[in-house]
């Protein structure tokens, strides 16, 4: 029971380098999203994907881009790394928006990423 | 645009007593949704429990429970006979209504004492 699975655990940069977060859910959930977490911030979501075939910004996409290539996959692209990218990022999934839903987002185990 | 609130500093709580935290949010739409959820030093996130804005009673699950004051528009989250697994960070969350987007609060830290 995989749920949301994000690669890699762990990763260092250098500034200027690129990288692609990978995240895959197993729930045949509709929607995907993108967070970060910073030190007394909460979780703020950077994209998010409604349905297959769609991308929206959330409230801080600046130096990310995003994918989904199909509907099990969400990817996170940063492609020229900053210091100020320096967080954890978390993948979710949940079921397709509707009225009176009361079904959770899942967030797979998040990737620490550090940007020297 | 939707805001979350929570201000509490770190709390203590004994084991076994119950400790309340508090979620403030603000909204336009009538129509939304507020979760809590858990993460502990570990680092992922869990969900607890979640309350409908339409929804007549309070939620339950377990041993935790949601004091939904609609008119002061807030969510608390009561967890009943603290166990000393429950030490972790615990947010707030809103959907509003049309998407399924979650805005969180900052996050309240719990520390369970023996």
């Amino acid at each position: 029971n995989a749920g949301v699975t994000q690669t890699p655990k762990f990763q260092v940069l250098k500034t200027g380098q690129s990288m692609t977060l990978q995240c895959a859910q197993d729930m045949n959930h509709n929607s995907m999203y993108w967070y970060r977490q910073d030190p007394g911030m909460g979780l703020r979501l950077i994209y998010y994907s409604a349905s297959e075939g769609t991308t929206d910004k959330g409230e801080v996409p600046n130096g990310y881009n995003v994918s989904r290539l199909n509907k099990r996959e969400f990817s996170l692209r940063l492609e020229s790394a900053a210091p100020s990218q320096t967080s954890v990022y978390f993948c979710a999934s949940s079921e397709g928006w509707s009225p009176y839903s009361n079904q959770p987002q899942h967030f797979g185990d998040g990737t620490r990423l550090s940007i020297l | 645009a939707q805001k979350i609130t929570q201000t509490q500093p770190g709390m203590f709580v004994q084991e076994k007593e119950a400790v309340t935290l508090d979620c403030t949010y603000d909204t336009s739409d009538p129509s939304y949704g507020l979760f809590w959820y858990k993460q502990p030093s570990s680092g992922e996130m869990i969900f607890l429990i979640y309350q409908g804005s339409y929804d007549q009673q309070n939620a339950t699950e377990g041993r935790y429970s949601l004091n939904f004051q609609k008119a002061r528009k807030s969510a608390n989250l009561v967890i009943s006979a603290s166990q000393l697994g429950d030490s972790a960070m615990y947010f707030c969350a809103m959907r509003a209504a049309g998407n399924n987007r979650l805005a969180f609060g900052k996050g309240n830290q719990v520390v369970v004492i023996p």
